[in-house]
């Protein structure tokens, strides 16, 4: 069974500081790993995505870390903002399709 | 350009009726996906379209059907709707590819929120 598991499920940071979201995978039918931001009714953006050998991207103060062995990525949020107080989605491209395995969500909260 | 336009934003059904959710791609893109997200959840995936073809279906039953016409745009269809079947309705669309990759990354439209009385 293909699965996405995602922690914490909600996060509270203070503004300026590191907001760190992880997921684990459990196969490797996954070709991409992407993170969504989302706003309260709005559909999930597309905030970065990384290939399986790419140990980390940089966008920004948005950085993805990627450990395949672990079967684990991370999104880190530098210099967090009351902007980014949304929910963050990791998600898994399937390889054979193309459908994406969203992870439980986290939301965060960026107090000023 | 555009984005994923879906439409109607909002609806309000009643049990037993039917539904139709419309979805136009970003230019160029040529998959369609179907995505249930229920209040707290992440999105769950319904159906994928390629080129017209159905390439993948999601654990939903017989009552979910879709299509995808030659301009790419799709539709979702929903029969004997339950009260269950609330959610937010997001469609996705990709280049898509047979090989994988960057070409299969989605971009999400704003969705459809149907309520169900």
């Amino acid at each position: 069974q293909q699965q996405v598991k995602q922690s914490p499920q909600s996060l509270i940071v203070q503004k300026g500081g590191i907001s760190i979201i992880n997921c684990a995978y459990e196969n490797t039918a996954f070709d991409y790993f992407p993170w969504y931001q989302q706003f309260p009714g709005k559909g999930p953006a597309l905030l970065i995505a990384i290939r399986p050998d790419v140990s980390e991207k940089k966008e920004g103060r948005f950085t993805i870390s990627f450990n395949k062995s672990a079967k684990q990525f991370s999104l880190h949020i530098m210099d967090s903002q009351p902007g980014d107080s949304a929910t963050y989605f990791c998600a898994a491209i399937d390889n054979q399709g193309g459908k994406l395995i969203f992870g439980q969500g986290t939301e965060l909260s960026v107090k000023p | 350009d555009a984005g994923v336009t879906q439409s109607p934003t909002h609806l309000i059904k009643t049990r037993g009726q039917h539904v139709t959710l419309r979805c136009s791609p970003i230019s160029g893109h040529k998959s369609v996906s179907w995505y249930q997200q229920v209040l707290g959840q992440g999105p769950q995936f319904i159906f994928q379209y390629y080129e017209k073809e159905e390439r993948g279906r999601g654990n939903f039953p017989d009552r979910f059907s879709a299509r995808q016409f030659p301009n790419y745009s799709s539709e979702l269809n929903v029969n004997a709707l339950l009260l269950g079947d609330s959610a937010l309705y997001l469609c996705a669309s990709s280049f898509g590819s047979s090989g994988g990759g960057a070409k299969n990354i989605q971009y999400f439209g704003a969705g459809t929120r149907l309520s169900v009385l």
